[in-house]
């Protein structure tokens, strides 16, 4: 199975900081990486596909990046709705698995 | 708007069968992969598997022995079976639909139900 490894596991920040979460595979998984928002109680949502596009309706301060094993999910200035969890999850091969999840705080 | 809605019962008892059916709306199963995921409480992410529109399935080792994913269109309604449960096997189970590869995407989990908690317990 590849190895999803995200950090930080959680961090704090402040409505308007710039946010960066990483996320990295065991193995080479060219550009199939999608990063998810989980409010709690909440399903996911998509943010980003293939690692650098953004989902149909998701704000435009969210971005993805990177290819191979290294990528990033930025966040250019958080707002008071962006409190969440977020998790990668690798579509490179089966079985499809996700990072352990990075929880942004306030 | 496509939307998915998991059924089933929320209390099981363990060594049965967990059984439970995602109905959707506003899409047809004839396109896409349909996918369970599930989520043990303060847990992170777990797929369970998916069903290919054409009927074929595809499943996380960890779970094969025990997993069934089954489709049927014309009740709109694919279905995750799960054997011989266990405590361990408590979690919210989500169903969602996959964005088939392509060019352009793979395999991204695009909508979701709203998940439904499943307890194994006696």
């Amino acid at each position: 199975d590849i190895q999803m490894t995200q950090s930080p596991s959680s961090l704090s920040a402040s409505v308007g900081d710039r946010v960066t979460i990483t996320c990295r595979a065991s193995q080479s998984i060219s550009t199939y990486l999608n990063w998810y928002q989980q409010k709690p109680g909440k399903a996911p949502k998509l943010l980003i596909y293939v690692a650098s596009s953004l989902q149909s309706g998701v704000p435009s301060r969210f971005s993805g990046s990177g290819s191979g094993t290294d990528f990033t999910l930025t966040i250019s200035s958080l707002q008071p709705e962006d409190f969440a969890t977020y998790y990668c999850q690798q579509s490179y091969d089966t079985p499809l698995t996700f990072g352990g999840g990075t929880m942004v705080e306030i | 708007q496509v939307q998915l809605q998991e059924s089933g019962p929320g209390l099981v008892k363990p060594s049965e069968t967990l059984s439970l059916t995602c109905t959707v709306s506003g899409a047809s199963l004839s396109t896409h992969s349909w996918s369970w995921i599930r989520q043990p409480p303060r847990k992170g992410l777990e797929w369970i598997g998916y069903v290919y529109y054409s009927g074929s399935s595809n499943y996380n080792p960890s779970l094969k022995s025990r997993v069934t994913i089954s489709l049927d269109t014309s009740k709109s309604q694919f279905s995750l079976r799960l054997t011989h449960v266990t405590a361990a096997d408590t979690a919210v189970y989500y169903c969602a639909r996959l964005v088939p590869c392509s060019s352009t995407s793979c395999r991204q989990a695009d909508y979701w139900g709203q998940g439904i908690l499943v307890t194994v317990s006696s």
